[in-house]
């Protein structure tokens, strides 16, 4: 079925960075896309990035593009998100995701238990 | 970008009631549809994907196509209190809905 294990959450000034980690297991980490999603305190949930399978391209929400890179390790069934510049808006639950492609995008089956960033 | 709309935002309901909850997109993603349960505290789970296919319980139904879709739960059971959110994945990234909480 697999597991996801997310890390890294903290509580950073405005304009610092930070780095997630995101431990995979229980199925081929290469073969899947995989992302990161938020939700913001008490709000409703935001997709933020994609890595897509294999050495895929990457994407990103308009909100954090320039400012984030999503990167995996294979070797280390890890997938990683750094975080630059970051804001008071950028505040929030943050879960990796197994991608299932649609059409031209994709929904999260496989969720991790979400690592809390505080910016403040 | 495709904006997906949720209604009611608060639900309130009794055991053993038949609840439905509607998406609306802002234009068409097909049956690229997926509708999430989230508990306090937890990570959301895929209860329905592709519009229709059923994930965890047959209680648990989705309908629709295009721009508007339905989920409905029959004889609510005290594990479906939650809120529900909607996904299109028509295009990429996807956008979510705003989620609806399902209250006792």
């Amino acid at each position: 079925e697999g597991q996801l294990s997310e890390s890294g959450g903290a509580l950073v000034q405005p304009g610092k960075p930070l780095t997630l980690s995101c431990v995979v297991s229980g199925f081929t980490f290469i073969t899947y896309g995989m992302s990161w999603v938020r939700q913001l305190p008490g709000k409703g949930l935001e997709w933020v990035a994609t890595s897509g399978p294999g050495v895929g391209r990457t994407f990103y929400a308009d909100s954090v593009k320039g400012r984030f890179n999503i990167s995996r390790d294979v070797s280390r069934d890890t997938l990683f998100l750094q975080m630059n510049s970051l804001t008071v808006e950028d505040t929030a639950v943050y879960y990796c995701a197994r991608d299932i492609r649609g059409h031209e995008g994709w929904y999260f089956d496989l969720w991790g238990r979400g690592t809390l960033v505080s910016v403040s | 970008d495709i904006q997906m709309t949720q209604s009611p935002s608060t639900l309130s309901a009794s055991v053993g009631d038949r609840v439905t909850i509607t998406c609306r997109a802002s234009q068409n993603v097909g049956h690229y549809l997926v509708w999430y349960q989230q508990k306090p505290g937890k990570a959301p789970k895929v209860v329905i994907y592709q519009a229709s296919q059923s994930r965890v319980s047959s209680r648990i139904s989705g309908s629709g196509s295009g721009t508007e879709f339905t989920l409905t739960i029959n004889s609510l059971q005290p594990d479906d209190f939650a809120t529900y959110y909607c996904q299109e994945y028509s295009t990429y990234g996807g956008t979510f809905g705003q989620g609806t909480r399902v209250d006792i």
